[in-house]
């Protein structure tokens, strides 16, 4: 069964520094995909960023860049000029390819200190 | 504006009653799913569909029922069978095939007494 580790329950931050949040998987498939969503206190969860496997550059989207390292199954989330905004819990999510389903890990709450 | 949506917010039921869980998408999207969220964990896959008319069960479909009749509306049953049925469920919806990444609505809160 695919699994997926985020070995830190909680994080913390302060306003405007770097954090980055951790996340291995198990997988034996070959193609695949890696989501991190983030879920805020309103419990909509709501995308962050996208990684394909079969790319080896790691994906970016404005503060939010990935370390995606395929041999060694891990993929951190890195959040630039953290917000007040960023507090959320995130959730590290591989996509089974077959069969389109996301596992999601039990999450990370990250507090953003002002 | 696009997007999804689950009614009610909140929903309260009595211990034996079976209820409806509600999600609509404007996203024209194929795939539907339903999740279930417990304290302190991630969410677990309940049902899926790809097309309308067609659904397989995910990791935990023990007590629960859908149908997919129409393309934007995927309704989950939590029926009398489900042992513990109080929970968060959050519906999603994606585009067809492999890799898309899926939009989430804003979830309902069913606690059963």
């Amino acid at each position: 069964a695919q699994t997926v580790t985020q070995s830190q329950p909680e994080m913390s931050v302060q306003e405007a520094e770097t954090v980055t949040l951790s996340c291995t998987y198990d997988t034996s498939e070959s193609d695949y995909y890696l989501f991190w969503y983030k879920q805020p206190p309103s419990r909509q969860m709501i995308l962050v960023i996208r990684q394909e496997a079969y790319k080896q550059q790691n994906a970016t989207e404005n503060r939010f860049s990935v370390n995606f390292q395929k041999a060694a199954k891990s993929f951190s989330l890195k959040i630039s000029d953290s917000q007040l905004g960023d507090a959320a819990m995130y959730f590290c999510a591989p996509l089974r390819g077959a069969t389109n389903k996301l596992i999601f890990g039990t999450g990370t709450l990250l507090a953003v200190q002002p | 504006d696009g997007g999804i949506t689950q009614s009610p917010k909140y929903l309260f039921r009595k211990e034996g009653q079976n209820v409806t869980l509600s999600c609509e998408q404007n996203l024209n999207h194929d795939a539907m799913y339903w999740y279930r969220q417990d304290p302190g964990q991630g969410l677990r896959l309940i049902y899926y569909s790809q097309i309308v008319n067609d659904f397989q069960k995910g990791d935990i479909a023990e007590g629960y029922s859908v149908s997919r009749e129409k393309k934007e509306s995927f309704p989950l049953t939590v029926t009398s069978a489900q042992k513990n049925p109080t929970a968060f469920y959050l519906c999603a919806s994606s585009r067809s095939g492999t890799g898309y990444e899926q939009y989430f609505g804003p979830g309902t809160r069913l606690t059963v007494t």
